[in-house]
């Protein structure tokens, strides 16, 4: 099983609405991350969690709050986004063990499509 | 720092035609590389890998090969097929905090494959 299951799949939410992203994967992956993509771009790296700590946040705004409560779990809090946050939001996984699997291929989820209005 | 270049797109093609995408790569390092597609609407889908030089990806009739020496990593297939109209990510990938890959993607090369 290779999945990366991501819910919901479209979300609409108003500039003042708090909302959730959620990933899953049972593939026993360590490293999980979250990615935007704007249309016609590639995605863009937002955070990197590790052993389910976070390792990367690529100076992503303080409405954007990524959650990982186990291993297989990884969520995206959302909180008085822009309209300029419209996108695909993409979650992926990788090995991310330590001494197996150096540099391995990642993973990606279906996405969620996000419209703030 | 790391970068990954594409050709410019969209390519179109007629069905059965040879396709070739260029990628060709910047790291500090000795990365992995990869192709993933992007089916409209979807997310990105693994295509191939390569972990080393002179390693050949191969998936569904689809090749490349880690040219170190050109720092490149070529598409290629000998005949495609509508359903492969998509858009193409090259990508490389270098360990980045111990455990975590992090992947730089080139800009995405557009097919277009028609009847």
């Amino acid at each position: 099983d290779t999945e990366v299951t991501q819910t919901p799949k479209h979300l609409v939410m108003g500039m003042t609405n708090k909302k959730s992203l959620k990933c899953e994967q049972h593939m026993g992956h360590r490293a999980m991350y979250w990615y935007k993509q704007k249309a016609k771009k590639p995605p863009e790296l937002m955070f990197v969690y590790s052993y389910e700590k976070l390792s990367i946040n690529e100076s992503v705004p303080s409405r954007f709050s990524p959650e990982c409560p186990n291993s297989s779990l990884l969520n995206l809090h959302l909180h008085a986004l822009q309209p300029e946050d419209s996108a695909l939001y993409l979650c992926a996984s990788s090995q991310g063990k330590q001494g197996v699997g150096m540099n391995t291929e990642a993973f990606f989820g279906q996405g969620t499509r996000l419209t703030v209005v | 720092g790391n970068s990954v270049t594409q050709m410019e797109g969209p390519v179109t093609l007629s069905e059965e035609a040879f396709l070739t995408i260029n990628c060709t790569y910047t790291a500090t390092g000795y990365p992995s590389l990869f192709w993933y597609v992007q089916y409209p609407g979807e997310g990105l889908q693994l295509l191939l890998k390569a972990t080393k030089a002179d390693d050949k990806g191969s998936n569904k009739g689809f090749e490349a090969t880690y040219r170190k020496e050109t720092t490149s990593f070529h598409l290629e297939k000998g005949s495609v097929q509508v359903s492969d109209s998509a858009v193409y990510f090259c990508a490389l990938s270098l360990l980045n905090t111990g455990t975590a890959s992090k992947l730089t993607f080139g800009t995405g090369t557009r097919l277009q494959v028609t009847l």
